[in-house]
């Protein structure tokens, strides 16, 4: 069965320090892959994905991602956090011939400190 | 564009008494629909799945039941809830076969609180 592994489920940082949130997921076959955020208040939302192609993926407010199959990871990065990044990130994958499923990771709660 | 809805937005039910949460989805055609609970430190916990009308996958036993009687409703429902099914309860569409819309697409969510 497929799962998804985040490492860290709890991230305070200062402004301009750099993040790494860490995802594994857990499928031997072709993966679609994906972080989502959900802002305080907010609904959760697409951050990036990744479908095939450059491993490395750009998303939407800096954030970037590298699927790094040999390893089963897509970890999150962004080079400096603001105060505005603070959120729930979570990663989740949807196994190609698994069906309609896509499988959440438990979350990260990061808290960006000014 | 397509938008999802759901509601209501919150609910407080005693143990015991029924449940009906809805969800529909405008915009968009044969959608893959998902009910999903949200807990704390759990992430995302996928209960059920929809490809088409009246085609309804479960993913953990629990007291918990979903219908798709229309192609753009999903409806999730208990006859009798537990303290346990407490919780905040996320639908989600993603494009269906022939799309290229993998992405899921989340709604507001709903919040239950069983006393």
């Amino acid at each position: 069965a497929q799962s998804v592994s985040q490492h860290n489920h709890h991230v305070i940082l200062s402004e301009a320090a750099s993040l790494e949130l860490g995802c594994n997921y857990s499928y031997g076959g072709t993966v679609n892959l994906f972080w989502y955020v959900q802002y305080p208040g907010q609904h959760l939302q697409l951050l990036l994905k990744y479908f095939s192609g450059d491993p490395l993926v750009k998303g939407i407010k800096g954030f970037e991602a590298e699927f790094i199959k040999s390893k089963f990871s897509f970890n999150l990065r962004k080079p400096s956090v603001q105060w505005s990044d603070t959120a729930e990130y979570f990663c989740a994958v949807n196994a190609l011939g698994g069906g309609f499923k896509t499988i959440f990771g438990a979350g990260t709660r990061l808290f960006v400190k000014a | 564009s397509q938008t999802i809805h759901q509601w209501p937005a919150t609910l407080v039910q005693p143990v015991g008494s029924p449940l009906s949460l809805e969800c529909t989805v405008e915009g968009t055609s044969n959608p893959n629909l998902y009910w999903y609970r949200q807990a704390a430190g759990r992430g995302l916990q996928l209960l059920f799945y929809s490809v088409g009308i009246g085609q309804i996958s479960s993913e953990v036993p629990q007291n918990l039941s979903a219908s798709r009687p229309q192609d753009r409703q999903f409806i999730l429902s208990s006859k009798k809830l537990l303290l346990s099914d407490s919780g905040f309860y996320l639908c989600a569409w993603r494009g269906g076969r022939g799309t290229s819309y993998n992405e899921q697409f989340f709604g507001p969510g709903t919040r239950l609180t069983v006393l």
